[in-house]
Order: structure tokens, then C-alpha cells, then sequence
């Protein structure tokens, strides 16, 4: 595609229910990040996905969240048992080859956890 | 553990002043980048800084990474307008454990 699109926009939950975030990154592009950014604040690195590779989980926060990427594109963010925490703007970026190459975000998600 | 530090958290500058933003590690790194993010926006990319000592210029925007890779800045000559928003940094230890810095938020007026 043209760029990195995620879906919901926007997600309202109740305290305690699962969701799950998507990530469609730019199409060939091999590597792809999830952050999270609370408002006002910086950006959080959650996990990172280098083509087929296994990630590496331990940016995730807690046993809550998991994240996957199937067929080396689309990536999915679940968080189980959702927390006031949570809330906030979850961002999903994309990038050629990883390794710290131009990375392209996607407008996020936005969060709110009731 | 690892972390980022950046300073200021805000900064306010007449436009056509100078500004710097600053990053901090407490160990190596192995490369470090900058990001943009205007006001509602999401971050945009702007540069990657790898060896050691490295300067980079994008027109009026100097990129530096220290000597000892622990530390970079970001200096904006004459601001605009244009140049509002919040700037990040972010170090990278491994390839799977990156760190943003709090960022800076630069407003500017004209």
C-alpha cells in the first residue's frame, strides 16, 4: 500500500475485555515496530519484527500483550484483560530492512480503556 | 537499566533563535535516531546517526553523535514556524531493544 495503516482509529473498551490492534505495513517492507505513546509522553518500544524471525517480547510490558505477524506482513497487538493503563496511542512502524533504517508510521490507534 | 535521557522537556524560542535538544545514555549505543512529530501528528523519521563522532546536516537541522556513542544532539538554526513540534530521539542497544527519549517540545513564536 501507500503507507502504514493501522485499524481500529479508535477503540473504546470496558476494564477486563481483550482487543486486538492491526498493523498493515508498507508493502516488501521486512521489519516492523509496535510502540505506544501515552499522552503527552514519549514513545514506548513494545516489540520489534524482523521478517520471519521470532521477535523479541521483552519490550512488551506485561504477560497481557502479545503480538504476532503472520506471513512476514500483517501484524496483530492483543492485549488480554485490558487495564486504565493501556489507554493510549499505539503505533505501529514499518521499515525496509530494519537495523535502524527509515521508519514509516502509521497514524495509530487510539486506545481508551473505561 | 537502559535508558534514554532528553533535555529539555520544553523549550519556547522567537522565531529566528536557535535551538538544541539533547540525549543522554548511561552506556553505548549502537546507533541513534531523531524523530519529528507535529502537534496531532504521528512521529516522522529524520535521521540516523551510526559512527562515532558522526555529524549530519538536513538544511538548517545538525545532527551530532558523540564520541563515546552515548550522547547526540540536535541543533536548529534560525526556527521557524514550520519547525513546532515535539523532537525524539531514539537509542538503539540491540536490534530489539530501542529507547525513546521523552522528547522535546519546541513552540516557536513568530
Amino acid at each position: 500500500g501507500a503507507g502504514v495503516s493501522q485499524s481500529p482509529s479508535n477503540k473504546v473498551t470496558e476494564k477486563g475485555k481483550d482487543v486486538e490492534l492491526r498493523c498493515d505495513p508498507i508493502s516488501g517492507h521486512t521489519a516492523l515496530y509496535w510502540y505506544r505513546q501515552s499522552l503527552g509522553q514519549g514513545l514506548e518500544f513494545l516489540i520489534y519484527f524482523q521478517g520471519n524471525s521470532a521477535p523479541d517480547k521483552s519490550g512488551l510490558p506485561s504477560d497481557r500483550f502479545s503480538a504476532e505477524r503472520t506471513g512476514g506482513s500483517v501484524s496483530t497487538l492483543t492485549i488480554q484483560r485490558t487495564q486504565q493503563e493501556d489507554s493510549a496511542v499505539y503505533l505501529c512502524a514499518s521499515s525496509g530492512g530494519g537495523g535502524g533504517e527509515t521508519q514509516y508510521f502509521g497514524p495509530g490507534t487510539r486506545l481508551l480503556v473505561l | 537499566g537502559q535508558q534514554v535521557m532528553q533535555i529539555p522537556q520544553y523549550q519556547h524560542v522567537q522565531e529566528g533563535e536557535d535551538f538544541t535538544t539533547y540525549c543522554n545514555s548511561s552506556t553505548t549505543l549502537s546507533n541513534i535516531q531523531w524523530y519529528k512529530q507535529r502537534p496531532g501528528g504521528h512521529p516522522v523519521f529524520l535521521i540516523q546517526l551510526v559512527k562515532s563522532g558522526e555529524v549530519k546536516k538536513q538544511k538548517r537541522l545538525t545532527f551530532q553523535f558523540g564520541e563515546a556513542k552515548k550522547n547526540s544532539s540536535l541543533h536548529i538554526t534560525a526556527t521557524q514556524t514550520t519547525d513546532v513540534g515535539t523532537y525524539f530521539c531514539a537509542g538503539s542497544y540491540n536490534n530489539n531493544d530501542m529507547r525513546f527519549g521523552a522528547g522535546t517540545r519546541l513552540t516557536v513564536k513568530p
